[in-house]
């Protein structure tokens, strides 16, 4: 068990749809980051906050965004879903003291674009 | 455009046996080669890192080795067994905010 918590483990919706999923990241790990794996596109980095701030971005989506919570929290949005969306959304957090270190990963939320 | 490429994409390995997986990188100011392991519905979990000051990383079984001058980092598992049935994955960092990019991905197969 990675500390990391991820809801809903499983998801389907309907294209045109908005989806949130949630993330909880380990005790006193400030940073959180999102990825997207899928069977073409191997696990691809979206967005990263670190302690509410946005931090790093990568290939998200116009349609997606993501804020982190005082209580460090994090929620992933997915909006005007299209059936390419269908992936595993995963969660990460790290405790970013100093140099780069260990991603401690959740167990994912899969979502399902029918 | 993947910044860091691995190599091969499935691997069947016997028991005992060796598994050898490749990655290679363009950005020179990487400085962190993670492998993580993932096996069927969980996350993936950090196996063994190196940093580019040291050309080998031995943690039981598993061995890093790396070669700056190439760009290219190998995993090496020796005396493969079943339970090291899963997907790995290498990924490489160029700053201090953690953010990994990472290879396509590796399925190994250890057969009994």
């Amino acid at each position: 068990d990675s500390g990391v918590t991820q809801t809903p483990k499983h998801l389907i919706t309907a294209t045109g749809q908005r989806v949130t999923l949630r993330c909880s990241p380990r005790s006193g790990d400030l940073s959180v980051y999102w990825y997207q794996q899928s069977l073409d596109q191997g696990l691809q980095f979206l967005i990263q906050y670190y302690n509410g701030e946005e931090r790093a971005k990568g290939n998200i989506l116009e349609r997606f965004s993501a804020q982190q919570f005082p209580d460090l929290h994090s929620e992933l949005n997915l909006s005007s879903l299209e059936l390419g969306d269908s992936a595993l959304y995963f969660c990460a957090s790290s405790p970013l003291r100093g140099r780069t270190g260990e991603l401690f990963f959740g167990e994912g939320s899969r979502l399902t674009v029918l | 455009q993947q910044q860091v490429k691995q190599s091969p994409q499935s691997l069947i390995v016997q028991k005992g046996g060796i598994s050898i997986i490749n990655c290679a990188y363009e950005n020179t100011a990487f400085d962190y080669f993670p492998w993580y392991q993932q096996f069927p519905g969980k996350g993936p979990a950090l196996l063994i890192a190196i940093r580019p000051d040291v050309s080998e990383k031995k943690e039981g079984r598993f061995t890093i080795s790396f070669n700056k001058s190439a760009k290219q980092f190998s995993l090496h598992i020796m005396d493969s067994q079943p339970g090291d049935s899963a997907t790995y994955f290498c990924a490489a960092s160029q700053d201090s905010w953690g953010k990994l990019q990472f290879g396509a991905g590796t399925q190994v197969v250890v057969t009994p």
